[in-house]
């Protein structure tokens, strides 16, 4: 229950196109979802993140997507761009209780100049 | 800027040594966590701490203690290393309302030969 399964591992994309990320978690508790985005050599930083009472959240070309009934929420690069290309995780916490993160497995993206 | 710093970018130890990892952050965050980052495994939690001198296990905490004697600063301690902890290490810090995200460090890539 506290895990949260994160799909595809592996994207290419051409310049210019949509980036898709999802995630899917089973334990109801969770009620905040950050993103993460990790270079090469470097710790993973935050980049947007969601709280279930709301269905999306854009930040520039970043935009969450979240589906409370389905359990599922999603990242979407718009107009990906070859600087984008990076790890992204996925992850929940709970705002009460012990505060701890859980990770997803990761998606290193490409984009394709 | 908040700053998470740890230790070391590199460590090369052996088997059976015990070996320190450091971490200082400068934001006065209740909550600091310690991570290891595997290809294909994501970010798993060894163990995190909500307060000086409090700790909890994470979900891999075996071969490993942690110590927080201040605030602003965490161990980890692999108390035996083995070839089977060569990985990533990332520490990271948040507020304790756990909705803000958490910051990481640069990372320790720890090789155990």
């Amino acid at each position: 229950q506290q895990q949260v399964k994160q799909s595809p591992q592996s994207l290419i994309v051409q310049k210019g196109g949509i980036s898709i990320i999802n995630c899917a978690y089973e334990n109801t508790a969770f009620d905040y979802f950050p993103w993460y985005q990790q270079f090469p050599g470097k710790g993973p930083a935050l980049l947007i993140a969601i709280r279930p009472d709301v269905s999306e959240k854009k930040e520039g070309r970043f935009t969450i997507s979240f589906n409370k009934s389905a359990k599922q929420f999603s990242l979407h690069i718009m107009d990906s761009q070859p600087g984008d290309s990076a790890t992204y995780f996925c992850a929940a916490s709970m705002t009460s209780g012990t505060y701890k993160y859980i990770f997803g497995t990761g998606t290193r993206l490409k984009v394709l100049a | 800027d908040v700053k998470v710093t740890q230790s070391s970018r590199y460590l090369v130890k052996r088997t059976g040594e015990k070996v320190f990892l450091e971490c200082v952050q400068d934001m006065d965050h209740e909550n600091m966590f310690w991570y290891r980052q595997d290809p294909g495994l994501g970010l798993r939690l060894i163990y995190f701490s909500y307060d000086v001198k409090m700790k909890e296990k994470g979900d891999i905490p075996e071969g490993y203690s942690v110590s927080r004697e201040k605030k602003e600063r965490f161990s980890l301690i692999l108390e035996s290393a083995s070839t089977n902890q060569t990985s990533m290490y990332l520490c990271a810090s948040s507020l304790y309302s756990g909705q803000v995200g958490a910051f990481f460090g640069q990372g320790t890539r720890l090789t155990v030969v």
